[in-house]
């Protein structure tokens, strides 16, 4: 499974974009990059996933390096409710099929106003 | 449409006691996993379940913990014998089908306190 290297915390202004980077240079050929988020007592969120191509929903978009070794996760109007610890994983760990996610450390986002 | 449900929210038990922690998965969702989640670590997988069978326990820390899945949704996380290293936010998720590609859904956890 692909081991994925995250900085351990970031600031953010409200309103600007946020940019988390993460390393994950083992990753395969066949194994997305998932990125989800967990406020504070809460349980994971799913923000995003991808495989080579660039991805973009309504909370964020993905940029993932052609040589897929790294990636960023783009908040682009980062606000308040952002603050949270951001996850990236490849969900493939051991193999399986079936999504088993391993999570690290995370960054810890802090937006201040 | 309702999410995943866990109960209870916060358990505290005395170390050698048992405890059952339940999920309620989203309707229609084949797939069921449990993690845990100790004070500042990452998740830690425990269990897989595609319908009501576990075709991946190898996260299942020991012998005293085990879990089950009926008619297809409701699952049960019973750990004997409590210890107090069992102490952790457990985490219920379910998605579509078990792929690699499939977004997960997760509960609000269980807070498992061991005294």
């Amino acid at each position: 499974d692909a081991k994925t290297t995250q900085p351990p915390s970031m600031d953010c202004a409200e309103g600007r974009a946020a940019n988390l980077p993460c390393n994950h240079s083992t990753i395969s050929g066949n194994e997305y990059v998932y990125w989800y988020r967990q406020i504070h007592s809460q349980g994971p969120q799913y923000i995003i996933h991808g495989l080579k191509n660039n991805e973009t929903n309504e909370m964020a978009s993905l940029i993932i390096t052609e040589d897929r070794k790294s990636s960023t996760l783009i908040l682009p109007h980062a606000t308040l409710r952002d603050t949270a610890v951001y996850y990236c994983m490849g969900p493939n760990a051991g193999g399986t099929s079936y999504g088993k996610l391993t999570f690290g450390q995370g960054t810890i986002l802090t937006v201040h106003p | 449409g309702a999410g995943v449900s866990q109960s209870p929210s916060n358990k505290v038990t005395e170390k050698g006691k048992d405890v059952e922690l339940r999920c309620d998965p989203i309707s229609g969702h084949t797939a069921l996993y449990w993690y845990r989640q100790s004070l500042g670590q990452g998740l830690e997988f425990l269990i897989y379940f595609q319908g009501n069978s576990a075709p991946d326990k190898s996260g299942l820390p020991s012998d005293r913990f085990s879990a089950e899945r009926t008619g297809g949704s409701v699952s049960t996380l019973t750990i004997q014998r409590t210890q107090q290293e069992d102490s952790a936010v457990y985490l219920c998720a379910s998605s579509f089908r078990g792929a690699s590609n499939n977004e997960q859904f997760f509960g609000p956890g269980t807070r498992l306190t061991v005294l």
